[in-house]
C-alpha cells in the first residue's frame, strides 16, 4: 500500500544551526502536505502545509519544500532553539479518500 | 479556549475489561478523529467523524467503537481490551475536511491492557 517515511529516525543539531528533516512519500497522487511537531508528552501540533500544486512555502523560522519528481518533501528549520527538539512528522493526504497517512517520525534533538 | 481535550490521561486495564476515552472540543469543528500512536509507528486512524451523529472507519477499527451525540464530544470505546491495544489514543478535530486539513490535537490517553 501507499506510506509516508522518513530518511532519519534521529537528527542532532548544534543550537543556532539551521535543520533539515525529511520525508519520502510514495503516493504520486497526494494532494496535499503536513508538517507536524510532536513534544514529549504532547498531542502532535501543525506547523506548516503545503499543497501539491507549490514547491516551496515559507512559515516563520520554517519552510516546506516539496520535490514532486522525487517525491521528497522537507521541513528545514532556521535558527534552531532548545524548543524546537521534538519529534517531527510529515503527512500526506489524498483528497480522494481524505485521510491523513502519517509518517513514523524523526527525532530532533538540538544540542546546546 | 481548552481547545481539544481528553479524559482520562492515563489508564490501565485488565483484558476483558471496558472503557471509554472522552474527547471534547471547544472550537464548533465538525470533524473529529480518534488515532492510536505506538512506537516506531506513525499515528493510525481508528475512527473518526464529519458531523454530529455521524461515524466512519479508519485504518485500524477493529476492536473499537465511537459515538458522536454531541457535536463537541467524541466517544471511543474498548468493549473487551486486549493487551494489543495497549498504546497512546489522540483525539483530534478539524473545520472539514478538504481542502482544510489543519487538526488540533489533544494531549493523548496512556492505555496499558495488562
Amino acid at each position: 500500500g501507499e506510506s509516508v517515511g522518513l530518511h532519519l529516525p534521529t537528527l542532532s543539531v548544534q543550537e543556532g544551526d539551521n535543520s533539515i528533516i525529511n520525508c519520502a512519500y510514495s503516493n504520486s497522487a497526494s494532494d496535499y502536505f503536513i508538517w507536524y511537531k510532536q513534544e514529549s508528552g504532547k498531542g502532535p501540533q501543525f506547523i506548516i502545509d503545503i499543497r501539491s500544486n507549490m514547491d516551496k512555502r515559507q512559515g516563520q523560522r520554517v519552510t516546506v519544500l516539496l520535490n514532486k519528481t522525487v517525491k521528497h518533501l522537507s521541513l528545514q528549520i532556521a535558527a534552531t532553539q532548545p524548543g524546537d527538539s521534538a519529534v517531527y512528522f510529515c503527512a500526506e493526504i489524498y483528497f480522494g479518500n481524505e485521510k491523513l497517512t502519517f509518517g513514523t517520525g524523526t527525532r530532533l534533538t538540538i544540542i546546546p | 479556549n481548552a481547545g481539544v481535550t481528553q479524559t482520562p490521561k492515563f489508564r490501565v486495564l485488565k483484558t476483558g475489561q471496558s472503557m471509554t476515552l472522552l474527547c471534547a472540543q471547544d472550537m464548533n469543528h465538525e470533524y473529529m478523529y480518534w488515532y492510536r500512536q505506538d512506537p516506531g509507528m506513525g499515528l493510525r486512524l481508528i475512527h473518526y467523524s464529519v458531523g454530529e451523529g455521524t461515524t466512519a472507519k479508519g485504518e485500524v477499527p477493529d476492536g473499537y467503537n465511537v459515538s458522536r451525540l454531541k457535536k463537541q464530544n467524541f466517544l471511543l470505546g474498548l468493549e473487551s481490551a486486549a493487551p494489543s491495544q495497549t498504546s497512546v489514543y489522540f483525539c483530534a478535530s478539524s473545520r472539514q475536511g478538504a481542502p482544510s486539513y489543519e487538526q488540533y490535537f489533544g494531549p493523548g490517553t496512556r492505555l496499558t491492557v495488562t
